[in-house]
């Protein structure tokens, strides 16, 4: 089956800096890889994805790479703010299932 | 749209007890799952369901049931309970319409405890 690996575990940048946080998958198959943010105490929620037919997908500060010969791909959080702070997974998929890494801690220090 | 909703939020067990988990969803999807959340571990997948009166073994499915017999529905069983259980359960839904375009909706949660 699918195997996602995901670093760092924990981040810890200064507000406006940038934050980025990797992903390997192992199924060449998959061709779906979303990111859900959770805050503390909250469900995991879509922040992002990108289709395996794209390279980069952004959404205002948010980014997310694919190199699908690799089989790796990126998000990139560009002016960090507080509330930014939060676990982020990432999920890969070649069907109806998800397979998560297990989560990246994102801390912005004011 | 109430989304995803989960019963009960927390629950408190001692071990060998049973208890069922109940996710319902209001979006007419097709695809339902349940997770747990472990501190370090992400989210694992204990069981899901493809369509109405159909589920299926994830990825840590030992100790635990589930039932379809609802499409708006997932129930999510532990027969004898166990400390190992403990952790925080989420359901998710997800339309077959999005086909390997798989975007989960998650619902709010259950923190279970078993002592």
């Amino acid at each position: 089956g699918e195997n996602v690996e995901q670093h760092p575990s924990t981040l810890s940048v200064q507000e406006g800096d940038s934050a980025v946080i990797k992903c390997t998958y192992s199924d060449s198959a998959s061709n779906y890889f979303p990111w859900y943010k959770q805050e503390l105490g909250k469900r995991p929620q879509l922040i992002i994805d990108i289709r395996s037919n794209v390279g980069e997908k952004k959404d205002q500060r948010i980014a997310v790479t694919l190199n699908k010969t690799a089989k790796h791909f990126s998000l990139h959080i560009t002016e960090t703010q507080p509330e930014d702070s939060a676990v982020y997974f990432c999920a890969a998929s070649g069907s109806y299932q998800l397979t998560f890494g297990k989560g990246t801690k994102l801390s912005v220090i004011p | 749209n109430a989304g995803v909703t989960q019963t009960p939020k927390f629950r408190v067990l001692k071990t060998g007890q049973s208890m069922t988990l109940l996710c319902a969803q209001d979006m007419n999807h097709e695809y339902m799952y349940w997770y747990r959340q472990d501190p370090g571990m992400g989210l694992r997948l204990i069981h899901y369901s493809v369509g109405e009166g159909t589920t299926a073994k994830g990825e840590v499915p030992d100790g635990y049931n589930v039932s379809r017999l609802k499409k708006q529905n997932f129930l999510l069983g532990l027969e004898s309970a166990a400390p190992s259980q403990t952790s925080v359960y989420f359901c998710a839904s997800s339309s077959r319409a999005s086909g390997v375009y798989n975007e989960q909706f998650f619902g709010p949660g259950t923190r279970l405890t078993v002592l």
